[in-house]
């Protein structure tokens, strides 16, 4: 267990749908980040949030939103879904940015959606 | 703008042979070098980082990596492979520099599965 939750495991849906990612930092992490991963892509940076704020963001369609809570859970909304967002959509998280952000993430165990 | 190359789609090896998995990386300045493993349906775990120091780092389960300014590379590599090790590995990069926005964040390379044959 590397301490990151991300829930549901399993998500199918059908197209124009929308749907929640939920994910609960390590302890202690203030910054989260997305990830999508599909087999053509690779591993794509879509948000990241720390303590609450939007810090940065990636190749995230405009479908799609993020939020980051006061107690540092995070969501993932994604909507009017396509078949073409079927993929693995991780959460990570680490200490801190600035200075002290020389370490990597942690990341959760995924998300698979699957849009039919 | 910062990037990983990971030239290979697939590493083969046979067990006890050593490894090597290969990543190139680009950024404005002083990069930090990761390693992540992936296996099936499971998110990534960390094995490695080059941050500052030694040009070589150790990781976890046998795993080093050697940091080569000159050529811009972070190889992956193990002296003996186990079938165990057969999974996908990422090599990821930020700039040193930069602490927010989109370049304080890991850029990852498209992925190495590596497959150790008995």
């Amino acid at each position: 267990d590397s301490g990151v939750t991300q829930t549901p495991k399993h998500l199918i849906t059908a197209t124009g749908q929308r749907v929640t990612l939920r994910c609960s930092p390590r302890s202690g992490d203030l910054s989260v980040y997305w990830y999508q991963q599909s087999l053509d892509q690779g591993l794509q940076f879509l948000i990241q949030y720390y303590n609450g704020e939007e810090r940065a963001k990636g190749n995230i369609l405009e479908r799609f939103s993020a939020q980051q809570f006061p107690d540092l859970h995070s969501e993932l909304n994604l909507s009017s879904l396509e078949l073409g967002d079927s993929a693995l959509y991780f959460c990570a998280s680490s200490e801190r940015q600035g200075r002290g952000a020389n370490y990597g993430y942690t990341f959760g165990s995924g998300t698979r959606l699957t849009v039919v | 703008a910062q990037s990983v190359a990971q030239p290979e789609d697939q590493v083969n090896v046979a067990e006890g042979n050593p490894l090597t998995v290969k990543c190139t990386y680009s950024v404005s300045g002083n990069p930090y070098l990761f390693w992540y493993v992936q296996y099936p349906n499971r998110g990534l775990q960390f094995l490695l980082k080059y941050i500052t120091g030694d040009n070589l780092v150790k990781g976890s389960y046998g795993f080093e990596a050697e940091f080569n300014k000159s050529q811009t590379s972070f190889h992956l590599k193990k002296p003996s492979a186990l079938v165990s090790d057969s999974a996908l590995y990422f090599c990821a990069v930020r700039d040193a520099g930069s602490y927010g926005g989109s370049q304080g964040n890991l850029i990852f390379g498209k992925g190495t599965k590596l497959s150790v044959k008995p």
